[in-house]
C-alpha cells in the first residue's frame, strides 16, 4: 500500500528553467515531509524538509510547498542546473520516524 | 570524514550463504535504520534502532537480524540467503526519532 506517490517517473527541463516535482500522500498522520536527491550508485542525499505546521520552506534554489488539505507537496528548483540531474524522492514520516518513500522522479536537465 | 558508512559496498554470494553488512555513523545520532531498495526502486524501511533498542521492525523474514553493539553501529546479518534478497541495502541515521535521516552509500547485494 503506497502511501506516498510520485506520479511522474521522469521530468526533462532546460537549464535555467524551473523544475517542479510533485508528490501526493494518503496518510493524514504524516507530519514531516522530506525531499532526497539520489545519484546512481550513491545513497539518497537530504535536500530539504517541511513540517506539517508550515506551508512553505525555502533553501537557496530549492523550495518545498505543502498543501495539507490536498495532501500534496511539491519541490521547486530554480534555476535548474546540470548537476541537478538525478532521481528525486519524496518521503513522509510520522513521529515514529518510519519514512515512507515515493517511487522517485528522474530529472534530466538539458543544456 | 564520511558521516554514514557501510561495508561492503558490493556483495556477491551464493544462495544459502550467511552474510553481514556493517554500518557506522559518526554524527553522534541516536537512531539508526536499515532500508531495502528493491528492483522496482522503492525504498522500504526494514528496521530501526534508537539507543541500541529496536523500535521499528517491519514485516521482514526472520532470516534478517539487525544488531546494534552501540549507538554508532547497526549491522545487518542475513541467514540462508535467497535470490529475492538481491537488492541495495541502505543504512541511515537521525538525531532522534522523526528527525531528518542521513543515508549511507548503500550495499549492493547479489545472490546467485
Amino acid at each position: 500500500d503506497q502511501q506516498v506517490k510520485q506520479n511522474s517517473p521522469s521530468l526533462s527541463v532546460q537549464e535555467g528553467r524551473i523544475s517542479i516535482l510533485n508528490c501526493d500522500y494518503t496518510n493524514s498522520m504524516f507530519d514531516y515531509f522530506l525531499w532526497y536527491k539520489k545519484y546512481p550508485a550513491e545513497g539518497p542525499t537530504f535536500l530539504i524538509s517541511i513540517s506539517s505546521i508550515k506551508d512553505k520552506n525555502e533553501d537557496g534554489r530549492f523550495t518545498v510547498f505543502l498543501n495539507k488539505s490536498a495532501k500534496h507537496l511539491s519541490l521547486h528548483i530554480v534555476p535548474s542546473q546540470p548537476g541537478d540531474s538525478a532521481v528525486y524522492f519524496c518521503a513522509a514520516s510520522s513521529s515514529w520516524g518510519k519514512l515512507q518513500f515515493g517511487a522517485g522522479t528522474q530529472v534530466v536537465v538539458t543544456p | 570524514d564520511t558521516a554514514v558508512s557501510q561495508t561492503p559496498k558490493y556483495l556477491v554470494t551464493q544462495m544459502g550463504n550467511d552474510k553481514s553488512i556493517k554500518c557506522e555513523q559518526n554524527l553522534g545520532h541516536d537512531t539508526m535504520y536499515w532500508y531495502k531498495q528493491d528492483s522496482k526502486k522503492f525504498l522500504k524501511i526494514m528496521f530501526s534502532y534508537n539507543n541500541k533498542e529496536l523500535i521499528i521492525n517491519e514485516t521482514v523474514p526472520n532470516r534478517f537480524s539487525p544488531k546494534s553493539p552501540d549507538k554508532a553501529h547497526l549491522n545487518l546479518h542475513i541467514n540462508s540467503l535467497e535470490l529475492g534478497d538481491s537488492a541495495v541495502y541502505f543504512c541511515a541515521s537521525s538525531r532522534g526519532r522523526g528527525e531528518t535521516q542521513y543515508f549511507g552509500p548503500g550495499t549492493r547485494l547479489l545472490v546467485l
